[in-house]
């Protein structure tokens, strides 16, 4: 009974490709998140969808695009992928996006993506 | 400036150490403080929320000082459970939910 999923744990792709990452909580959250965690280990927020709808878009390339089916999943496609798209994504989720109730963030395993 | 700056360390201490972990933000307008803990390859979790009166749980002590915009993390009684990498986490206001994260700082407990 895994609150927050991901899939894969591990993608190995090469330059060019495009690939998806699936994120599913059984939580009942109303928000979720992507995050990257780079070699230096700085986490960042990338997007955040509340019930479906974009909240948070922070600057990140117009190669990613997430997708949030319904309220419980929220999906990361990346195209035409890049070295420095190297990291560690984590999906994240808390049960919703405003005063306290935002704080508490339930992270996934993580994928960790190489691009060679 | 980083918005959140920590310390990376790593501590190396004996276990029944205690050790002290600073954080500092520069957002004025931070609103909430946290400390995350990440274990070695696997996801953050929650460890504490922090408040302007101090807050315990434990072994663990969090203090936050706004003037100063300084936050620390007082670890007593170091067990070897307790090597992670911990994470200094902000909240601002009215930002949809972003957490924004301190690079981590890495204990390390040694028998």
């Amino acid at each position: 009974d895994t609150a927050v999923s991901q899939t894969p744990k591990y993608l190995v792709t090469q330059m060019g490709n495009d690939k998806s990452i699936k994120c599913e909580q059984n939580l009942g959250h109303d928000t979720m998140y992507w995050y990257k965690q780079d070699s230096k280990k700085f986490l960042k927020i990338m997007f955040s969808y509340n019930n479906k709808e974009l909240i948070i878009n922070e600057t990140v390339p117009n190669r990613f695009s997430p997708k949030s089916p319904d309220k419980a999943h929220l999906n990361l496609h990346i195209n035409s992928l890049e070295l420095g798209d190297s990291a560690v994504y984590f999906c994240a989720s808390s049960q919703d996006h405003t005063g306290v109730n935002s704080y508490e963030q339930y992270f996934g395993p993580g994928t960790r993506l190489t691009v060679t | 400036r980083k918005e959140v700056e920590q310390d990376p360390g790593p501590f190396n201490v004996p276990e029944g150490a205690t050790v002290a972990f600073n954080c500092t933000y520069s957002n004025s307008a931070s609103q909430s403080f946290f400390w995350y803990r990440q274990d070695c390859r696997k996801e953050p979790k929650l460890l504490m929320s922090v408040y302007s009166s101090g807050n315990e749980d434990g072994r663990f002590t969090a203090q936050l000082n706004r003037a100063s915009q300084y936050i620390s993390l007082l670890i007593r009684d170091s067990k070897l459970s307790d090597s992670a990498t911990y994470l200094c986490v902000v909240n601002v206001y009215n930002q949809g939910g972003k957490l924004i994260f301190g690079q981590g700082t890495e204990l390390s407990v040694k028998p």
